[in-house]
């Protein structure tokens, strides 16, 4: 059973604090990694892919990869209120191999 | 780019009727395209994965006949809930895959179904 495990929160912090959001994979052979922010109510958006190992960076968001852990993190500087939303990590293998999505951490960003 | 659309974004419907949820690539040709539902805080369920031109392939325990997927294009995807019941009442949202080989999802607004 492959799966994507993230802890459901939820996670608080201070405004201009940085949010730390964790993820881990089953599946050695998934190879493509995103993160999807869901406000409550609405559908998921997509805020980051990755697939390689190591960091990358879009604005205040860097995503980080390590595959030898199977380990996917999301890390937002200068969290704001508006962040505050459910962050899905989803994990899937090119070629049309399923993407599996895990259950989602809330986040709450405190003014 | 990578825009999906969904409609209706709201229904409300009798129950014993059926209702069709229509999902649109707007900018990209997508070979594949997803139906989820969510109930209220709680996470996305697969239901089917819709290839274009061929029959969807539902996840265990969805009924294929009282979700009907029909993904007639590389644009157009819809979901038909047939015979609805007040249970059926959920959040229903699609994503499509911009190409064959990414699986990078994209996902409609969703579609909020009452059945009364």
């Amino acid at each position: 059973q492959k799966e994507v495990e993230q802890n459901s929160g939820p996670l608080s912090v201070p405004e201009g604090a940085i949010a730390s959001l964790n993820c881990t994979y089953s599946d050695r052979g998934s190879q493509s990694f995103f993160w999807y922010r869901q406000y409550s109510g609405k559908s998921p958006e997509l805020i980051m892919s990755i697939y390689s190992n190591g960091d990358k960076e879009d604005g205040r968001f860097t995503a980080q990869l390590n595959k030898a852990s199977q380990y996917v993190s999301l890390l937002i500087r200068d969290s704001q209120p508006s962040d505050s939303a459910t962050y899905l990590c989803a994990g899937g293998g090119t070629g049309g191999f399923k993407t599996i999505f895990g259950a989602g951490t809330r986040l709450f960003v405190k003014a | 780019g990578a825009v999906v659309s969904q409609h209706p974004s709201r229904v409300i419907c009798k129950s014993g009727t059926s209702v069709k949820i229509e999902c649109r690539s707007l900018d990209f040709q997508a070979t594949t395209m997803f139906w989820y539902r969510q109930f209220p805080k709680k996470s996305l369920m697969l239901m089917a994965t819709s290839n274009e031109g061929s029959k969807a392939t539902y996840e265990q325990g969805v009924e294929k006949d009282k979700f009907l997927i029909n993904h007639a294009s590389l644009t157009l995807s819809t979901l038909t809930v047939t015979s609805a019941h007040p249970e059926d009442s959920s959040f229903y949202i699609c994503s499509a895959r911009d190409g064959q080989y990414t699986d990078t999802q994209y996902f409609g607004p969703g579609t909020r179904l009452t059945v009364l």
